[in-house]
């Protein structure tokens, strides 16, 4: 079983649509990182969270550490957020990461 | 401020040949990770520096993979003999520095994609 978890692995959408995406993890951590993947393989960081909820323009991501889930919410998603997106995990200065869900979102 | 630089983006050998690829940090970044992301999975770490020194290796396949960051700022991860296995991208990511028990930020380069046939 992997340390984290990510469901669905793969999620198409309409334009318009709330998408949701989430995460599970297994082990200790100081921090969730939520973690976009274009095609061409860079990878920028959307959030990272250690309690509560954050918030970026149509992102939010979400966090309950009790629970050890964690949420990430696309709002009036938009072709341009086609992407993988990849839920990680810190205790100390490495990322554990889980396998990517793939979100295409068609016009 | 410029990124992570990598290259060759991209990289298509047979198997049993040698490659390598070079992974240029962000200016003042102290510490660089290799990762490799093989096709549907997240990233795994293959080795991390602490300026030229080695902090962890224990997932690097050391039969065939070796890596080095002499100077403490550019790195180079080769590959001697490539299998088939070998296929996928290639990440490096440096973060700012390494604090006992914290965690930096660490910044992608645009990965180099390996295709062994």
């Amino acid at each position: 079983k992997n340390e984290v978890e990510q469901s669905p692995q793969n999620l198409t959408a309409q334009e318009g649509e709330f998408i949701t995406i989430n995460c599970s993890y297994s082990v200790g951590i100081s921090a969730l990182h939520w973690l976009q993947q274009h095609p061409g393989g860079g990878i920028v960081s959307l959030f990272m969270l250690s309690s509560g909820k954050k918030k970026h323009g149509r992102l939010i991501a979400t966090i309950n550490i009790q629970e050890k889930h964690s949420s990430l919410h696309i709002t009036a998603s938009h072709p341009r957020d086609s992407a993988v997106y990849i839920c990680a995990v810190s205790d100390t200065d490495k990322l554990i990461f889980g396998t990517g869900t793939r979100l295409q979102v068609f016009p | 401020e410029a990124g992570v630089a990598q290259s060759p983006r991209y990289k298509i050998i047979e198997k049993r040949q040698s490659v390598a690829f070079w992974c240029n940090p962000i200016s003042g970044h102290a510490t660089l990770y290799w990762y490799q992301q093989i096709l549907g999975q997240g990233p795994k770490l293959l080795i991390q520096f602490q300026n030229n020194g080695v902090v962890d290796d224990s997932q690097l396949p050391k039969d065939r993979f070796s890596a080095e960051r002499l100077k403490g700022v550019d790195s180079t991860l080769k590959i001697q003999p490539a299998k088939l296995e070998d296929s996928a991208v290639y990440l490096c990511a440096s973060s700012l520095s390494r604090l006992a028990g914290s965690y930096n930020e660490q910044f992608f380069g645009p990965g180099t994609r390996l295709t062994v046939l």
